[in-house]
This record gives C-alpha cells, structure tokens and sequence, in this order.
C-alpha cells in the first residue's frame, strides 16, 4: 500500500519569505512524487514531478521540492512566498514503474496562508 | 500544453435524473483517464480508472452501475451519475494521464442534486 502524510493542515507565512509544505510518503519500490495546487472549485494544477535524477526539482511559479529518500520525503518549498501563492497543496505518490494506468494517492492537504 | 477541460463547470439536476460529465484532453492523447470525487476540505477520492477502448476499473465502494464510464477515444472520458441522488452531490474531478506518468488535472465539475 501507498501513502501520504501532510502533517499541516495549514500553513501560513508573510510574502517576502520562504515557504515550506512539507510532505512524507510510503510506496513499495521507488517512487515517482508529485505536488499539485488548488484554487477554490477548481482542479488540481501540476507543480512538479521528481522522478529520477536530482533530488532537487523545480517546477512552475518558483516552487521547487527535495526529494530525500532516507526520510522519505518530499518537501515543497519556495525562497519567497506571494499572496498568489495562497491555495490548497496536494503531495501525491505512486509506484515508480513503468507504463501508465498507476493510482496516485494523494495527501490531506496543506492550506497555504500567504500575508501581507 | 498539457490542458484537460470538464463540461459542465457545474450542473443541478433533479433526483432521479441522469447527468453526464464529459473529459477531454486537448492537446495530447491519454490512453488513460481517472474519475475523483472531493468533498469539501478534503482530499481526493479516486473513484475509477479509465482505459480507452476497454472497460473502466472501479474503486472498492464505488457503484459501477451508478456511475458510469465511458473512454470511447484517447482524448474523451464521460461519467454518466445515473439515477442521482442528493448524496450523489459532490465535485467531480477528472485527469489525463500524459507520458505514462503525470496525471493532468480538469477544473471539476460540481454537482448538486436537489
């Protein structure tokens, strides 16, 4: 079985600063993770994906995440945070084999709170 | 790239109705397609898996005949709410998957069933 850990259920931080969602996750084998982020009533918008390679990927509007795989985690970060940046985030995992038709499994997600 | 539309954007219905919710990729093919269903301040629940030309995969609890899907080409998925109900009344995610491994989001459509 596979599974995500959002430990926070919100997170806030005043613009200017740096951000951190964290995020752990459980999978057989090695991993493919992901983060999404959500505006009120609407979808889920790609981030980033790490897959293979360098633990450390950057993904659309600045963000980045580290992949550390002897903690298991996953942590999405940004140097300095906007008041855009406020919505819902989305950690994901799924088996990292090949072929497509593979489940994610999605955290609780974490309320991103950006202050003036 | 990478863009997933859902139609309606929103949709009330009457119990006892049927409401269909279509997913299309639009600028790539997606052999497969998933259906969720989020309920307010939560996560997503995965309800089915789509497989263009074959029959969908559904999640423990979900009533294949009460929600039914269709993946008839590589860039369009429908889930057809049979019959529904005010339980029935959620917001209904689907995604693309592109390249075997990203799964592209829709904007959701929200059901309500009075």
């Amino acid at each position: 079985a596979q599974s995500v850990a959002q430990p926070e259920d919100q997170v806030n931080v005043a613009e200017g600063n740096p951000l951190t969602v964290k995020c752990t996750y459980s999978v057989s084998g090695n991993p493919y993770l992901f983060w999404y982020v959500q505006y009120p009533n609407r979808g889920l918008q790609f981030l980033l994906k790490y897959i293979t390679g360098d633990n450390l990927v950057k993904g659309s509007y600045g963000f980045e995440a580290e992949f550390n795989k002897s903690q298991t985690s996953f942590h999405l970060k940004k140097p300095s945070a906007l008041v855009s940046d406020s919505a819902l985030y989305f950690c994901a995992v799924r088996r990292g084999v090949t072929g497509g038709g593979n489940k994610l499994t999605f955290g609780t997600g974490t309320q991103l709170k950006v202050e003036l | 790239g990478a863009v997933v539309s859902q139609h309606p954007s929103w949709v009330i219905c009457k119990s006892g109705t049927s409401v269909k919710i279509e997913c299309r990729s639009l600028d790539f093919q997606a052999t497969t397609m998933f259906w969720y269903r989020q309920f307010p301040k939560q996560s997503l629940m995965l309800m089915a898996t789509s497989n263009e030309g074959s029959k969908a995969t559904y999640e423990q609890g979900v009533e294949k005949d009460k929600f039914l899907i269709n993946h008839a080409s590589l860039t369009l998925s429908t889930l057809t709410v049979t019959s529904a109900h005010p339980e029935d009344s959620s917001f209904y995610i689907c995604s693309a998957e592109r390249g075997s491994d990203t799964q592209y989001f829709g904007p959701g459509t929200r059901l309500t069933v009075l």
